[in-house]
């Protein structure tokens, strides 16, 4: 398997606009998680999936941001609009059952200006 | 939620030193890992380790569950070995997504 697959690897916007990021989870992981890593507050959970479903959202920062998972292959987080404190790498990461070992993807690095 | 403390929160080495990185948390896990961050931002698994102890290579670990606590040996450091070391951890109970620990920053000097 080719792991966790996300694009683009970098992202720079101006402020205002739409941003989406795109994760491919390890085929066969029911679980997919979204984090976020700045300096000021370290790696941090935006929200997660099981079975394509939200299970927790309650990381996500506010009403600009937003999550979906259409299918087992494929998740998408899109910011609208952007702002420079969204400036940040974000991860996403998959597991199986949500109690085994999580793989990250490479991440986005996201620069808003 | 639960509390994931690491330490030190920086180390320099001489390369073919050898260092012991620090996990403590505060609240009984069903998971643990150890990460790499390398100096290109990716986040490499090097164990996982809710219990007991694991080696691969220069690296070994061990979680004491019991007392809430886990530790990184890196033997024989080497200039690739520089990154920022992360532990995490998933709390026993429904949560499923892992908390992070702040990392040690190592920096192995040739």
């Amino acid at each position: 398997d080719a792991g966790v697959i996300q694009s683009p690897r970098h992202e720079v916007t101006e402020m205002g606009q739409e941003v989406t990021l795109r994760c491919k989870p390890i085929s066969g992981h029911d679980y997919l998680f979204w984090y976020r890593q700045t300096m000021m507050r370290g790696l941090e959970l935006l929200i997660y999936f099981n079975n394509n479903v939200p299970i927790d959202d309650s990381g996500m920062p506010e009403d600009r941001f937003s999550a979906k998972m259409p299918n087992a292959s494929f998740s998408t987080l899109k910011i609208q609009p952007s702002e420079p404190r969204d400036s940040a790498v974000y991860f996403c990461a998959s597991s199986w059952r949500g109690n085994t070992e999580a793989f990250f993807g490479q991440g986005t690095r996201l620069t808003v200006v | 939620g639960i509390q994931v403390e690491q330490s030190p929160p920086d180390l320099i080495l001489q390369e073919g030193a050898n260092s012991t990185l620090r996990c403590n948390f505060s609240d009984s896990v069903n998971n643990l890992q150890w990460f790499h961050q390398n100096p290109w931002g990716q986040l490499i698994n090097l164990f996982y380790i809710p219990s007991g102890t694991k080696q691969n290579g220069r690296l070994s670990a061990t979680t004491v569950a019991t007392e809430r606590y886990s530790l990184l040996y890196i033997s024989s450091s080497q200039t690739t070995d520089s990154g920022v070391y992360f532990c995490a951890v998933r709390p026993s109970g429904s949560a499923r997504q892992l908390t992070f620990g702040s990392g040690t920053q190592l920096t192995v000097l040739p």
